[in-house]
């Protein structure tokens, strides 16, 4: 089974509709975060979590909004999708670096979503 | 604005060549550094990360040059496989994000 998995794999959705991508680990990491992936823009952080109970604003967040149900599941959500946000969207774990910077990063297989 | 720079590509080669992509980062205080490899429409993979010494795994070879600011990436013999978008990775800021270079796209043709 996956490390990561995401759901749904692929959705689309009209405008103005209320949408939730979620997120959920098996590899036992605290920290979470969600990209979405745009041709070349490259990968952009959305939102990013460090344990269950903290939630971090990242590049792009407008939009946006997170839920960290637990430490396995971080949930992302468009309160209303708008067609700017079809793009392919990541989760992604890692596990604390012990020697500072940031550890390996560990991606879901993606969710492709369109907004019409 | 803190970036990754990367050439774009594609770098189109033919099988057992050599090729050497690189990177460039803005902040001198970056402690980690990556490749990561993309397949289209898939989600990114680790190749390698990439430490003061340099390293080598295979057919791949990674290096710093802190000094520089500078990361490559060297992949000898090159097979079909290797055909991907090859993604420069570092945590700007020092902090414990990775920012993503758009990624260099590698074409390895018979």
């Amino acid at each position: 089974d996956a490390d990561v998995t995401q759901t749904p794999r692929n959705r689309i959705t009209k405008t103005g509709k209320r949408i939730m991508l979620e997120c959920s680990q098996t590899k036992g990491h605290d920290r979470m975060y969600w990209y979405r992936q745009d041709p070349g823009l490259g990968l952009r952080l959305i939102y990013y979590s460090f344990d269950v109970k903290d939630i971090n604003k990242g590049e792009i967040s407008d939009g946006y909004s997170v839920s960290r149900q637990a430490q396995a599941k971080f949930s992302l959500s468009l309160e209303s999708a708008i067609p700017n946000q079809t793009a392919l969207y990541f989760c992604a774990t890692s596990d604390f670096a012990e020697s500072g910077g940031a550890d390996t990063q560990y991606f879901g297989p993606g969710t492709r979503l369109t907004v019409l | 604005r803190k970036e990754v720079e990367q050439d774009p590509g594609p770098f189109n080669v033919p099988e057992g060549a050599t090729v050497a992509f690189n990177c460039t980062y803005s902040n001198s205080a970056s402690q980690s550094f990556f490749w990561y490899r993309q397949d289209c429409r898939k989600e990114p993979k680790l190749l390698m990360s990439v430490y003061s010494s340099g390293n080598e795994d295979g057919r791949f070879t990674a290096q710093l040059n802190r000094a520089s600011q500078y990361i490559s990436l060297l992949i000898r013999d090159s097979k079909l496989s290797d055909s991907a978008t090859y993604l420069c990775v570092v945590n700007l800021e020092g902090y414990s994000t990775l920012t993503f270079g758009k990624g260099t796209m590698l074409l390895v043709s018979p």
